[in-house]
């Protein structure tokens, strides 16, 4: 059984340019979860999806930003016209349930903006 | 909403010696409360949980504790070793919800 898998690992963009990070959460599991880890410093909650919904995104800023968990295929995180702040590690992590225990993390993808 | 504070930032020991990582969270709901362990370029993987029924839960050379009362859980990590060296996140979430609140973090340098 696969682990959550992320890609690309690392990914580089010149400012205003666009970056997708995609997601495949493990086999079985519905409940998806983004979130973004600066430099040498914690995770921050995102947002969270399952199956063709946005259940929570309140952890994502308002503008640029957007994300997908379409019925088929992998969830994809969005960033429009990226900036050098966007530099960052985003993670995401699966769940079979909401709320339950353990949410298993992905590799990350390593995302610079110059 | 939920703020989760974690100390210290950054720990050495000496191999073989104990260390306790210490977290307050402010959600009095808060009832999971997982550690995660990340190695330098790696993803976060858990090490140890807790719910808010039990005091106390034991793996190996892995503890952690919790104070409901006063908000407080701890990891203990005893007879340390070279690969113990990771940082570790606390996390506090609601049973029934999906965020998890991270903690800051602490870097742990075990030394040979």
């Amino acid at each position: 059984n696969a682990g959550v898998m992320q890609n690309p690992r690392h990914l580089v963009r010149r400012r205003g340019q666009e970056a997708r990070l995609r997601c495949s959460p493990m086999k079985g599991h519905s409940h998806v979860y983004w979130y973004r880890q600066l430099p040498e410093e914690g995770l921050k909650f995102m947002v969270y999806l399952q199956k063709e919904n946005i259940i929570d995104e309140s952890g994502m800023p308002k503008e640029r930003f957007s994300a997908e968990f379409p019925k088929e295929g992998p969830s994809i995180l969005r960033i429009q016209q990226v900036v050098r702040g966007d530099s960052a590690a985003y993670f995401c992590a699966s769940s079979p349930l909401a709320g339950e225990g353990e949410q298993f993390f992905g590799p990350g993808t390593r995302l610079t903006v110059l | 909403g939920e703020n989760v504070e974690q100390h210290p930032s950054t720990l050495s020991v000496q191999e073989g010696d104990s260390a306790v990582i210490k977290c307050t969270y402010s959600d009095s709901a808060s009832n999971y409360f997982p550690w995660y362990k990340q190695e330098l370029g790696k993803r976060p993987q858990l090490i140890i949980d807790i719910r808010s029924n039990v005091g106390e839960k034991k793996d190996q050379r892995i503890a952690v504790t919790l104070n409901k009362t006063a908000k407080h859980f701890s990891l203990h990590i005893t007879e340390t070793q070279p690969e113990d060296s990771a940082v570790y996140f606390c996390a506090a979430s609601q049973a029934g919800t999906y965020k998890y609140i991270f903690g800051t973090g602490t870097r742990l340098k075990v030394l040979a």
